[in-house]
């Protein structure tokens, strides 16, 4: 069956720093995978996908995220970010069953 | 186009009364699916309808039922709350069944509390 781990729960970072959030997938079949934010008391918002072709996909935003089978990783990467780029932010793939299902999420908090 | 609303955005209630959420998904959207989100149990699915009938199911107990009307509109009922029911509820469409790779778009949210 398959799952999404998000390793780190939060991450704290300083305004115009890199960041990297990062997620693992287990899968024993193709993938579909999916980075989605959501800020404070809002629903959710899709940052960018994986279905297929180029393992580098560029979102919104500013992010990006790199799809790698080897490592089943997909994380995600700003290389600035902003204030306004504090949320959580959740990692997903599509299971055999046509259910999305989510990591546990990671809070970034950016400070100045 | 507007975005997929969700009525209402907070709601209060009292163990063992039952619930109704709405959510309208954005025109054109087919599939509606429903998730609770908990700081503890992080998003889980509950289902999923399009065309009016339910095409996936996660694993709630009955008590959490659904049905989506011909205009694709979907309401999503609670029966007998219980305390663990307190949640942010969230309603997504998509154009296709959610099963496939279309993207789901999300609404704001039901925030429901139950004392």
């Amino acid at each position: 069956a398959q799952s999404v781990t998000q390793l780190d729960s939060q991450v704290p970072v300083f305004e115009e720093a890199p960041v990297e959030l990062r997620c693992n997938y287990s899968s024993s079949v193709s993938v579909y995978l999916f980075w989605y934010v959501q800020y404070p008391n809002q629903g959710l918002q899709l940052l960018l996908k994986y279905l297929s072709g180029s393992t580098l996909v560029k979102g919104i935003n500013g992010f990006e995220a790199e799809f790698n089978k080897s490592q089943t990783s997909f994380h995600l990467r700003k290389p600035s970010v902003h204030i306004s780029d504090t949320a959580e932010y959740f990692c997903a793939v599509i299971n055999q069953g046509g259910k999305l299902i989510f990591g546990q999420g990671t809070e970034l908090s950016v400070k100045p | 186009k507007a975005g997929v609303t969700q009525t209402p955005r907070y709601l209060i209630k009292t163990r063992g009364q039952q619930v109704t959420l709405s959510c309208s998904p954005i025109s054109g959207h087919r599939s509606v699916s429903w998730y609770q989100q908990t700081p503890g149990q992080g998003l889980q699915f509950l289902f999923e309808y399009f065309s009016e009938t339910q095409r996936n199911k996660g694993n709630f107990p009955g008590r959490f039922s659904g049905r989506q009307f011909s205009n694709s509109r979907s309401e999503m009922n609670v029966s007998t709350l219980e305390l663990g029911d307190s949640a942010l509820y969230l309603c997504a469409s998509s154009l296709d069944s959610a099963g496939s790779t279309d993207t789901q778009y999300f609404g704001p949210g039901t925030r429901l509390t139950v004392l």
